[in-house]
Parts: C-alpha cells; sequence; structure tokens
C-alpha cells in the first residue's frame, strides 16, 4: 500500500520561497507512477500544481509553472516542490499525491501552508 | 485544454440515492476521470475510475453503495443507500496530455 507524507514549514512569509517534500513508502518510486503536488486554498476546491516523474520528468500547471520547481530524489524515495515568491493567495493546504490512469491512487494528509508575515 | 465541469451543491435525503455529474469538455468525450471524496475537515480519498465505456474500479475499501457510469462526455457517480458520512464534497479529476492532471470544481454532497 502506497504511503505519502508531506513536510515542510508551516509558515513562509511574503516574497519567499515554500519548500515542501513528500516521503513515498510502501512502493519504489523507481517502479513508475507520477508523483504530483495538489493544494486547497481555505473554502476552495482543488487545484493541480505538477507531477513529476521518477526520471525527473516534469508536468506543471500552465496558470503556475513561472513560480514552480519539482525535482525527486529516488535513493531516499522522496521528491519535493519549490514555489517562488509567494504571496498570501498562496496560502493553502497542499497536498502530495499519486493518481494512477491504471485506477490506484494515494493522497497524503496534506500540510497546511500560511504565508504571512 | 480539457475542462472538467461539477454542479456546486447536490442533496438528497438519509437512505436515497443520488447521482453526481462531472462534464468533459467538447473533444473529450473519451476520456476517463477518477472520482474523489473529502469529508469536511479531511484530505481527499479516492473512490474510483471511471472508462468513457462505463467501467469503473474502485479503491480499496469503497463501499459496493458507490458506482460509476458514463454517457457521452458525462461521468456519474452513483451513491445508494445515503448514509450521514456520505455528506462531503465529491471531485473528478482526470489525465491529460502525457503527465498532467486536471481537476473539476467539486459538488458539495448535502444528506438531508
Amino acid at each position: 500500500q502506497v504511503q505519502l507524507q508531506e513536510s515542510g514549514p508551516g509558515l513562509v512569509k511574503p516574497s519567499e520561497t515554500l519548500s515542501l517534500s513528500c516521503t513515498v513508502s510502501g512502493y519504489s518510486m523507481t517502479s513508475g507512477y507520477y508523483w504530483g503536488w495538489i493544494r486547497q486554498p481555505p473554502g476552495k476546491g482543488l487545484e493541480w500544481i505538477g507531477n513529476i516523474y521518477h526520471n525527473g520528468k516534469t508536468f506543471y500547471n500552465p496558470s503556475l509553472m513561472s513560480r514552480v520547481t519539482m525535482s525527486v530524489d529516488t535513493s531516499k524515495n522522496q521528491f519535493s516542490l519549490i514555489f517562488y515568491s509567494v504571496t498570501a493567495a498562496d496560502t493553502a493546504v497542499y497536498y502530495c499525491a499519486s493518481l494512477n490512469y491504471g485506477g490506484t491512487a494515494s493522497w497524503g494528509q496534506g500540510t497546511l501552508v500560511t504565508v504571512s508575515s | 485544454q480539457l475542462v472538467l465541469t461539477q454542479s456546486p451543491s447536490a442533496s438528497a435525503s438519509l437512505g436515497a440515492s443520488v447521482k453526481l455529474t462531472c462534464t468533459l469538455s467538447s473533444g473529450h468525450n473519451t476520456y476517463a476521470i477518477a472520482w474523489h471524496q473529502q469529508q469536511s475537515e479531511k484530505g481527499p480519498r479516492y473512490l474510483m475510475k471511471v472508462d468513457s465505456d462505463g467501467r469503473h474500479s474502485k479503491g480499496d475499501g469503497i463501499p459496493d453503495r458507490f458506482s460509476g457510469s458514463s454517457s457521452g462526455a458525462e461521468r456519474y457517480l452513483t451513491i445508494a443507500s445515503l448514509q450521514s458520512e456520505d455528506e462531503a464534497d465529491y471531485y473528478c479529476q482526470a489525465w491529460w496530455g502525457t503527465g498532467s492532471w486536471v481537476f473539476g470544481g467539486g459538488t458539495k454532497l448535502t444528506v438531508l
């Protein structure tokens, strides 16, 4: 059973950089699957941020790609998100997930990130 | 560009059935989608994948009360014998391109 766990700071100052990591357990990332980040602002719906494959190939939401970078560390079975120049509008619960076309899916529990001075 | 459209809200009585709809944008009616449930103050949970031919495959532990179907550009989630714990937000999600995801706006289901 694939399990995902987000980690990172809960508070980030405006204009600074947000960094989050997701640790995968129960499955080796090198076996396949796409690994992604999704966020949910308070009271709003889910917004896909981007995906990464185990070989490092990335796919980003066009509306966010100018401020986002994702990376993978298969030796740690982790993948990461960097979000640049954050504003209050980036305050959200950030989820890591693997939503696979073959019909399996796993979600992390989510981590709240607040952007405030 | 693939867009998924969901009604913002739905309601049904305890013990009744409800059918939620996710509509694929024009030109994308062969796409499969997935349904995810998000109960209040919780993270999303994967329910099932629904193919364009109506076949569906559920995630582990999803009750038989949940089923999926398709018609044209519409993908459905039917919940039978509604229980109070089914009150939640339901999101459809699709895969497009070679590795991207897209979500619908979500439907808030109220169990009366």
